[in-house]
C-alpha cells in the first residue's frame, strides 16, 4: 500500500526558530513536493523536487528551502519561522513518467508563535 | 491570479441525491484534471481524474466531466452519501511539467 509519512502532525515553534519538516515515501517515487494550505486559499506548492538533489521553486517559496539526498525523503526547512508561516504543510509524491496521480502525506499543522 | 477555481465553498446534499461541484479554469494548456477529496486532519485522497482527450471520465459513483472549450469541469456524485462529507479539490497540470494548481476547494456536506 502506498505510503508517505510526516514527521510531525502537530508543531509549535517560536519566531525565529530553525524548522524542520520531513517527509518520507515508500513507493520509489521520483517526483516529491511540499505545499501548504490556507483557509481559502487552497494547496499552494512551496517547492519540488524531480530527482534527488534536484529542486525547483513552486509559488510561494520565499523563506523556505528543502532538501532530497535520498530518494525517499524530502526535507522541507524554514530558515527562521515566522506566524505567517503558520498553516498546514503536506508533503506528496508522485512516480516520474506519464502517472499524474499525487499521493499525499497526513499534514503538519505547524503554529510559528 | 487564480488559474483554476472553485467558485462555491460549500454545498450542501441530502444522502442519495446528486451531488455537482464545479471547476473552471484560465490556462488553455493545462491538459490532466484531478479530483482529491480530503477529510479533516488527513492528506487529500485521490480520486479521479480525465486527459483532456476525453470529456468524461467515470469510476463507480464519481463522474468528471470536462468541458474544454468553457474550461470548465464538473464531478458527479450518484448517489451521495455521508461518508462522502469532506472538502473537494481539483487541481490541473500540463504535460511536460510536474506542476499542479489546485483550486480553494469545495466542502461538501451530505445530510442523512
Amino acid at each position: 500500500d502506498v505510503k508517505v509519512t510526516q514527521s510531525s502532525r502537530y508543531l509549535v515553534k517560536r519566531t525565529g526558530e530553525k524548522v524542520f519538516l520531513e517527509c518520507v515515501q515508500d513507493m520509489d517515487h521520483e517526483n516529491m513536493f511540499w505545499y501548504r494550505q490556507d483557509p481559502g486559499l487552497g494547496l499552494r506548492l512551496i517547492y519540488f523536487s524531480y530527482d534527488v538533489k534536484m529542486k525547483e521553486k513552486g509559488d510561494i517559496p520565499e523563506g523556505y528551502s528543502v532538501s532530497r539526498e535520498k530518494k525517499e525523503r524530502f526535507s522541507l526547512i524554514l530558515e527562521s519561522a515566522s506566524t505567517n508561516q503558520t498553516s498546514m504543510y503536506l508533503c506528496a509524491s508522485r512516480t516520474g513518467g506519464r502517472s499524474y496521480e499525487q499521493y499525499f502525506g497526513p499534514g503538519t499543522r505547524l503554529t510559528v508563535t | 491570479d487564480q488559474q483554476v477555481k472553485q467558485n462555491s465553498p460549500s454545498l450542501s446534499v441530502q444522502e442519495g441525491r446528486i451531488s455537482i461541484l464545479n471547476c473552471d479554469y484560465t490556462n488553455s494548456m493545462f491538459d490532466y484534471f484531478l479530483w482529491y477529496k480530503k477529510y479533516p486532519a488527513e492528506g487529500p485522497t485521490f480520486l479521479i481524474s480525465i486527459s483532456s482527450i476525453k470529456d468524461k471520465n467515470e469510476d463507480g459513483r464519481f463522474t468528471v466531466f470536462l468541458n474544454k472549450s468553457a474550461k470548465h469541469l464538473s464531478l458527479h456524485i450518484v448517489p451521495s452519501q455521508p461518508g462522502d462529507s469532506a472538502v473537494y479539490f481539483c487541481a490541473a497540470s500540463r504535460s511536460g511539467t510536474y506542476k499542479y494548481i489546485f483550486g480553494t476547494g469545495t466542502r461538501l456536506k451530505v445530510l442523512a
